[in-house]
């Protein structure tokens, strides 16, 4: 399994933009990066994935370095109900989800 | 379409009793997982199903616990006897077949309390 990195915490505020990092140098060539996050007193829940290319949905963007071994989710208008943990997890062939420490977002009105 | 549901929300056991937990994940999902997190720790992967057959048990801690998948359903997540550190949160999900590299559905969990 691919070794993560996360920072422990960030701090935004509501309706700016937030970028969130994760550094997986260790990521296998055919391992999809995949990020998550667990709101307060739920499970976690899917937010966005990618393999090369940059990808965007309703919820998120994900900007994948070229070489792979980072990535960026971002959050273009932040709103309260974005404060979570977040949790990149690269992902191959195993299926099963490898949870870090995740990233813990808050989201100051 | 209702989502992955557990049962119960919430448990308190004594240390060597047996406790049963339920998973029901999305209809039609073939992939079904368990995981938990334990105090202070991280969401840790317990094992995988395709319909009833169990893929991948690695992340099992012990032969207390006993999962069992009858009919490609729901789950059940058995602790007997449970210890102490058996307490956490017990989260299960399921996917699609054809989407098991992609996204998986997490319900609210079970928290398991032993004292």
């Amino acid at each position: 399994d691919a070794k993560t990195t996360q920072p422990n915490s960030m701090e935004s505020n509501e309706e700016e933009p937030v970028h969130l990092p994760c550094n997986h140098s260790t990521i296998s060539g055919t391992d999809y990066i995949h990020w998550y996050r667990q709101l307060p007193s739920q499970g976690p829940e899917y937010v966005i994935h990618g393999l090369t290319s940059n990808v965007n949905n309703r919820m998120a963007s994900l900007a994948i370095a070229e070489d792979r071994k980072s990535s960026t989710l971002i959050l273009h208008r932040a709103t309260l109900r974005d404060a979570a943990v977040y949790y990149c997890i690269p992902t191959g062939g195993a299926q099963k989800l490898v949870f870090g420490q995740g990233t813990r977002l808050t989201i100051n009105p | 379409e209702a989502g992955v549901t557990q049962f119960p929300s919430h448990s308190v056991i004594e240390k060597g009793q047996t406790v049963t937990l339920r998973c029901d994940p999305i209809s039609g999902h073939d992939n079904l997982y368990w995981y938990r997190r334990v105090m202070g720790k991280e969401i840790k992967f317990l094992l995988h199903f395709v319909k009833e057959s169990k893929q991948d048990e690695s992340g099992m801690p012990n032969n207390r616990f006993l999962a069992e998948r009858t009919g490609g359903t729901y789950s059940t997540l058995k602790v007997q006897p449970a210890e102490l550190e058996d307490s956490g949160v017990y989260f299960c999900a399921s996917s699609p077949w054809d989407r098991a590299y992609y996204e998986q559905y997490f319900g609210p969990g079970t928290r398991l309390t032993v004292t």
